[in-house]
């Protein structure tokens, strides 16, 4: 089966840095994805990750550690409106089964 | 145009009442999906179904029954609605289902039983 953790909740200022980690037990890989979500809003796709190695996507990069079962999503230059849950999410085998995170609630305050 | 549209937005019933949330996407994927997102937000798969296929029940109580007419639409018919089935539901879908994809979002159902 899969396990993931993740921190319960974060906090930051505008125009800092963030990282959110995500570990991640699984009986097969088929890669981790990260997702964001607003209150009272649906989850929205932000990255997903299959090899090893850092990925960036504008102000978000996600990091993917398969070796230690390791991920983090880095936010740079945060703004008000990157104040979200961040899910992470690993697939099962064969046919699909997103096994999400608890969520990590972001709060990014001026 | 709105790719997985889900009604109704919200629902407050009685406990005990039977009641049922629609779902349709119109991106042409085989494989949809419904989760549960309780209060604490976490997110959990209840079903889901690849070209009105079952392929995923994840021990859902069977007051619950997913339908499927064809392969864009997926509704879920709740039975006697209990006080713990207050909750978001979201519908989902994805191309084909296999492998890493990414899956789209409803705008989810807030169901309140009271």
């Amino acid at each position: 089966g899969q396990n993931i953790d993740q921190p319960t909740e974060m906090t930051a200022t505008e125009g800092a840095i963030v990282q959110i980690n995500c570990t991640y037990q699984t009986s097969g890989f088929n890669g981790l994805f990260w997702y964001q979500q607003h209150a009272g809003e649906a989850p929205t796709f932000l990255s997903y990750n299959v090899l090893d190695g850092l990925e960036e996507k504008g102000r978000f990069s996600s990091f993917l550690s398969r070796s230690k079962g390791y991920s983090y999503l880095l936010l740079k230059e945060l703004q008000m409106k990157d104040s979200a849950s961040y899910l992470c999410a690993v697939p099962s085998e064969g046919f699909q089964k997103l096994v999400f995170g608890t969520g990590t609630r972001l709060l990014v305050s001026p | 145009d709105t790719a997985v549209s889900q009604t109704p937005k919200y629902l407050v019933t009685q406990m005990g009442n039977d009641k049922s949330i629609k779902c349709e996407q119109n991106l042409g994927h085989d494989t949809m999906y419904w989760y549960k997102q309780d209060s604490k937000k976490f997110l959990k798969i209840m079903f889901s179904y690849n070209n009105k296929e079952l392929i995923i029940n994840e021990t859902v109580p069977n007051r619950f029954s997913p339908k499927s007419p064809d392969k864009a639409h997926l509704n879920l018919h709740i039975n006697s609605l209990e006080l713990g089935d207050s909750a978001v539901y979201f519908c989902a879908s994805s191309p084909s289902g296999i492998g890493g994809e990414t899956q789209y979002f409803g705008p989810g159902t807030r169901l309140l039983v009271l």
